[in-house]
């Protein structure tokens, strides 16, 4: 199975940048998704890295190194409705489900 | 709004009862993935089925039962309900291509179950 790593939680202030991390260790890789979800709504979708480097989206960046197990959300020019819950989530190759983290909750101070 | 749709959004039944969770894709999307999400585990995939057909199985427990109909809708069939089967169940859907590319989950709004 999977093994996905991500803190459980993060502050930053209104207009600040804050980056979320995730770690995976998976047998066989093959994509892995970052959602934003607020507090009892469904998960949204927010990117999807497969290949490395840097996919950007707006004031939302993901970052993908596949040698390291490593992916990094980027969330830029805070705003009070981004205070939310962010999953990393992995597919394994040859699979269809997806493997979810736990979770990072941030929180977006004024 | 993702598109895809579940009822009943909230369902509150008692131990040892027996519900059933409806969920319709997104048009043209012909994969379903059942999730159960509860305070100390995190979003845990159930079932995936495509196009009709179970295709992966994940921790699912046997009290459960899922099935896809053929205008692609699903249920999620949850038997002899235990205080700890309280949780948030979302349903997502793809369009269910051989697991390459993006093949994205959009889910729905989840249903919310309380056992007492």
């Amino acid at each position: 199975g999977q093994n996905i790593d991500q803190p459980t939680e993060m502050t930053a202030t209104e207009g600040a940048i804050v980056q979320i991390n995730c770690t995976y260790q998976t047998s066989g890789f093959n994509g892995l998704f970052w959602y934003q979800q607020h507090a009892g709504e469904a998960p949204t979708f927010l990117s999807y890295n497969v290949l490395d480097g840097l996919e950007e989206k707006g004031r939302f960046s993901s970052f993908l190194s596949r040698s390291k197990g490593y992916s990094y959300l980027l969330l830029k020019e805070l705003q009070m409705k981004d205070s939310a819950s962010y999953l990393c989530a992995v597919r394994a190759l040859g699979d269809y489900k997806l493997s979810f983290g736990a979770g990072t909750t941030v929180t977006v101070r004024a | 709004d993702s598109g895809v749709t579940q009822t009943p959004k909230h369902l509150i039944t008692a131990t040892g009862q027996r519900v059933t969770l409806r969920c319709s894709p997104r048009s043209g999307d012909l994969s379903v993935y059942w999730y159960q999400q509860s305070l100390d585990q995190g979003l845990q995939f159930l079932i995936q089925y495509y196009n009709g057909e179970e295709r992966a199985k994940g921790n699912i427990l046997e009290r459960f039962s899922a099935q896809q109909f053929p205008d692609l809708h699903s249920e999620l069939n949850l038997s002899s309900l235990e205080l700890g089967d309280s949780a948030l169940y979302f349903c997502a859907s793809s369009v269910g291509t051989s697991g390459v590319g993006t093949d994205t989950q959009y889910f729905g709004p989840g249903t919310r179950l309380t056992v007492l």
